[in-house]
């Protein structure tokens, strides 16, 4: 079966340090990849989306990049976090070419002091 | 525009009552709708899809795309029907636009 891995569930960085959060798929092959903000009160956003290693595409222009560097693993990262980088991040995978559901990690929690 | 609006932020019905989370869409080609449910201290998670026209926990949501709406129906609520709930749309290239979700409370 397959299963999605999301790493830290909680994180507490400095303005201006780095982020690097992690995600890995199992039990699948060539996923769709997606990071997704959590807000209250306003559902979802996609941040990136990815078809395949080393495609990334960027929904919202931002203090924030993905890389996938391996056909199961996606990243989200930041060179220097804002304030308003805290927030609730989701990581998902779905079947390529299907319009299937998206399956989703448990989230990180990030707060940027 | 592409859009989804679930119009109320907070749900709150009595144990036993009717429930209907509402979730209009705006959409130019041919939707897929989903609806998908986060209880507390769990994942985001599929409730159920229009295509397969299932009933899943008691719950059923039928597209209509003369309203443009897919609204989510019980009949008769539950507590540990207490969520968050959220309506999306899949586009042709496979991306989900959601909504704002909608927090249904289920009281004793």
């Amino acid at each position: 079966s397959q299963t999605i891995h999301q790493w830290p569930a909680t994180l507490v960085q400095p303005v201006g340090s780095p982020l690097s959060l992690e995600c890995t798929v199992e039990g699948t092959s060539n996923p769709n990849l997606y990071w997704y903000r959590q807000a209250a009160g306003r559902g979802l956003q996609l941040l990136f989306y990815s078809v395949g290693i080393g495609q990334i595409s960027s929904e919202v222009p931002q203090n924030l990049s993905a890389s996938r560097p391996q056909d199961r693993q996606f990243i989200l990262s930041s060179k220097k976090l804002l304030l308003s980088d805290s927030g609730f991040y989701l990581c998902a995978w779905s079947v390529t070419g299907g319009r299937t559901e998206a399956f989703f990690g448990q989230g990180t929690r990030l707060t940027v002091v | 525009a592409q859009r989804v609006t679930q119009p109320e932020k907070l749900l709150s019905v009595f144990k036993g009552a009717p429930v209907e989370l509402k979730c209009n869409y705006s959409y130019s080609g041919s939707p897929e709708l989903f609806w998908y449910v986060q209880y507390s201290r769990q994942r985001l998670q599929l409730l159920l899809r229009h295509i397969s026209r299932e009933s899943i926990k008691g719950f059923t949501a039928d597209l209509n795309k003369g309203e443009t709406s897919f609204h989510l129906k019980k009949p008769f609520a539950q507590e540990e029907d207490s969520a968050m709930y959220y309506c999306a749309l899949m586009k042709s290239n496979y991306q989900l636009i959601w909504g704002a979700g909608t927090k249904l409370i289920i009281k004793p």
